[in-house]
């Protein structure tokens, strides 16, 4: 049973509008988010995180929502860029298990110039 | 930094035949995770060690694969008999967890590995 969900397989976006990546989960243990972005042939790379006292974290152009009561979290990248097209992971850690990532299956994010 | 470093980064075996994938996890890294990526269950965690002792193995999947870390620049992960369902692409991750927070996991390229 996957405790992480991403609904979209993929998702394409014109070049310079907002991406809006969406994420559930249902262990209500979670209390630390993470995104990751994957190209091709590379492993996942830390890209923001949030911790369940926040609803929301920016950085640059990435902002992460945390919406606790509906168990959701996205991921806005704004503007998008050609090179933002890749695979996004969500990722969710437990209470007293820190180390212990449960990903989602990822959404494939074409940005289009 | 190089980065965390995986070898082979492919494998190709017949069924029967034992694999071993090797890590060496960024310089000064305490911690170490092997991952399984496949399409059906996507990325999951097979085993976790800190300073070197395994402290979660509860993601690998059977006997049949094992993982040691007899250092703190090295790791294996090995199958002894191979199967076509391992057939994945397998990485290793490092990272450096302070007590009770979670911290980012730095993923290397990976190994595909492919079972005939």
């Amino acid at each position: 049973d996957q405790q992480v969900k991403q609904n979209s397989p993929s998702l394409s976006v014109q070049e310079g509008r907002i991406s809006i990546l969406n994420c559930d989960y249902t262990n209500s243990m979670f209390d630390y988010f993470l995104w990751y972005k994957k190209y091709p042939a590379e492993g996942p790379t830390f890209l923001i995180s949030i911790s369940s006292i926040k609803d929301k974290n920016e950085d640059g152009r990435f902002t992460v929502f945390l919406n606790k009561s509906a168990k959701h979290l996205s991921l806005h990248i704004v503007p998008s860029q050609p090179g933002d097209s890749a695979v996004y992971f969500c990722a969710a850690s437990e209470r007293g298990s820190n180390y212990k990532l449960t990903f989602g299956k990822g959404t494939l994010l074409t940005v289009n110039p | 930094d190089a980065g965390v470093i995986q070898s082979p980064r492919h494998e190709v075996t017949e069924m029967g035949q034992e694999v071993t994938l090797r890590c060496k996890p960024i310089s000064g890294h305490n911690s170490l995770f092997w991952y399984r990526q496949t399409m059906m269950r996507g990325l999951e965690l097979l085993i976790y060690f800190n300073n070197n002792v395994p402290i979660d193995d509860s993601g690998m999947p059977e006997d049949r694969f094992s993982a040691k870390m007899p250092n703190a620049s090295f790791s294996t992960l090995k199958i002894q008999p191979s199967e076509p369902r391992d057939s994945a692409v397998y990485f290793c991750a490092s990272g450096s967890p302070a007590a009770g927070v979670t911290d980012t996991q730095y993923f290397g390229p990976g190994t595909r590995l492919t079972v005939l």
